[in-house]
């Protein structure tokens, strides 16, 4: 099935820092990929919407200043938080699909601890 | 947009019996309905999805019915294991999903 990696795992730093996230589609071409934000016991709230070559689509609330999404090949987002502070601790996670015809595949994750 | 309605949202059963979860959306225009499974600390896995076109689909131990007048669709499992205990989203729409608050299901040995 398809596979969509996503790197670090986890992160723990110190506030102020920039982090960066990456998510990989593994066995196919991703022309979509998707940043979600999970909070504990919650459900999956999107960020924001990248398409290859474009401009990320973010959702109303989210600050494009902030969380930085770069989609600059069929196999590769990556998302980075910028001047990352506590309230930014969450679980990232992010998920790729081929084309619109085909469903979305998460990635494990990535659990952000901001000090 | 699309709002959807996710119950029960914790559900308790014993191992071998059936397991169903509820699910209503309220976009007419939505025409795509995937189910995930996400155990601990991991994303959510796709287990089964249904298009509008189809009222009913079945993998296994999984089986998925789609009501379109009514605007609801439902997960069944049956003969339930102690591996199937996570939280099961369900989700609506296409292009853009949108997720039901989640149901933690947990199956009693």
């Amino acid at each position: 099935g398809a596979v969509v990696s996503q790197h670090p795992s986890r992160v723990i730093c110190k506030s102020g820092t920039s982090v960066k996230i990456e998510c990989r589609s593994l066995d196919f071409q991703a022309t979509t990929m998707f940043w979600y934000r999970q909070f504990p016991k919650q459900s999956l709230m999107l960020m924001a919407t990248s398409n290859e070559g474009s401009k990320a689509t973010y959702e109303q609330g989210v600050e494009k200043d902030k969380f930085l999404i770069n989609h600059a090949s069929l196999t590769l987002s990556t998302l980075t938080v910028t001047s990352a502070h506590p309230e930014d601790s969450s679980f990232y996670i992010c998920s790729a699909r081929e084309d619109n015809h085909q469903p979305q595949h998460f990635g494990d994750g990535t659990r952000l601890s901001i000090l | 947009g699309e709002n959807v309605e996710q119950h029960p949202s914790t559900l308790s059963v014993q191992e071998g019996d059936s397991a169903v979860i509820k699910c209503t959306y309220s976009d007419s225009a939505s025409n795509y309905f995937p189910w995930y499974k996400q155990e601990l600390g991991k994303g959510p896995q796709l287990i089964i999805d249904i298009r509008s076109n189809v009222g009913e689909k079945k993998d296994q131990r999984i089986a998925v019915t789609l009501n379109k007048t009514a605007k609801h669709f439902s997960l069944h499992i049956t003969e339930t294991q102690p591996e199937d205990s996570a939280v099961y989203f369900c989700a609506a729409n296409d292009y853009k999903l949108s997720f039901g608050a989640g149901t933690t299901v947990t199956v009693r040995a």
